[in-house]
């Protein structure tokens, strides 16, 4: 069965430290995994992808998530929040159809 | 690349009454999705196609709902006799293929007075 887990309903970090998002998966093959980003009232954006290139993926405005197999994780990261970092994120994965995380809202406090 | 696109944005309506959502996807994207969120929740998969033809539905699209893509091209879902457990945002994506990401529209909220 595949299902995605995102450890933290809720984070908040102040601007300019640093961003962890944490998601586990569950999959019987090999993932191909994304994160994507709300902001309120709108649809969903890709932030970046995982298709086992490569385990440190780069995606867009500075974040960056690692792929480890032996823990079965997906965490996103960010050096450095900033306040327009504020939003909700969703890890998925991807088999045939995309299988949601409940989110994380992150806060950035100014 | 304009982007997917959904209309209307917002649809308020009475219970009982039929709704009608149109979403257009990129153009060169074969694979159309649509998806229900509801507040605080991840989005749920509803059903999709490949081309014109719907290959999956989800569990939770009960006999109220029926989608469309005719032309292989726009989708419409369509919602008769709507209840309150309806109200929640409907998003669409589209993609080239399964294994690639999917690119969203902005969803239509409905409320169900």
């Amino acid at each position: 069965a595949q299902s995605v887990t995102q450890l933290d309903s809720h984070v908040s970090v102040s601007e300019g430290t640093p961003v962890l998002l944490r998601c586990n998966y569950s999959s019987s093959y090999s993932p191909s995994l994304f994160w994507y980003v709300q902001h309120p009232n709108k649809g969903l954006q890709l932030l970046l992808k995982y298709t086992s290139a490569a385990t440190l993926v780069k995606g867009i405005n500075g974040f960056e998530a690692e792929f480890k197999k032996s823990e079965t994780s997906f965490h996103l990261t960010k050096p450095s929040a900033h306040m327009s970092d504020a939003a909700e994120y969703f890890c998925v994965l991807n088999f045939n159809k995309f299988y949601f995380g409940s989110g994380t809202k992150l806060n950035v406090k100014p | 690349d304009t982007g997917v696109s959904q209309d209307p944005r917002h649809k308020i309506t009475k219970r009982g009454q039929n709704v009608t959502f149109r979403c257009d996807p990129i153009s060169e994207h074969n694979r159309l999705y649509w998806y229900r969120q509801t507040l605080g929740q991840g989005p749920e998969f509803l059903t999709y196609f490949q081309n014109e033809a719907q290959l999956e539905k989800s569990r939770l699209l009960s006999d109220r709902f029926s989608a469309e893509r005719p032309k292989g091209s726009f989708s419409t879902l369509e919602i008769q006799r709507t209840e309150q457990g309806d109200s929640a945002m409907y998003l669409c994506a589209s993609s080239w293929g399964g294994d690639q990401p999917q690119h969203f529209g902005d969803g239509t909220r409905l409320s169900i007075l």
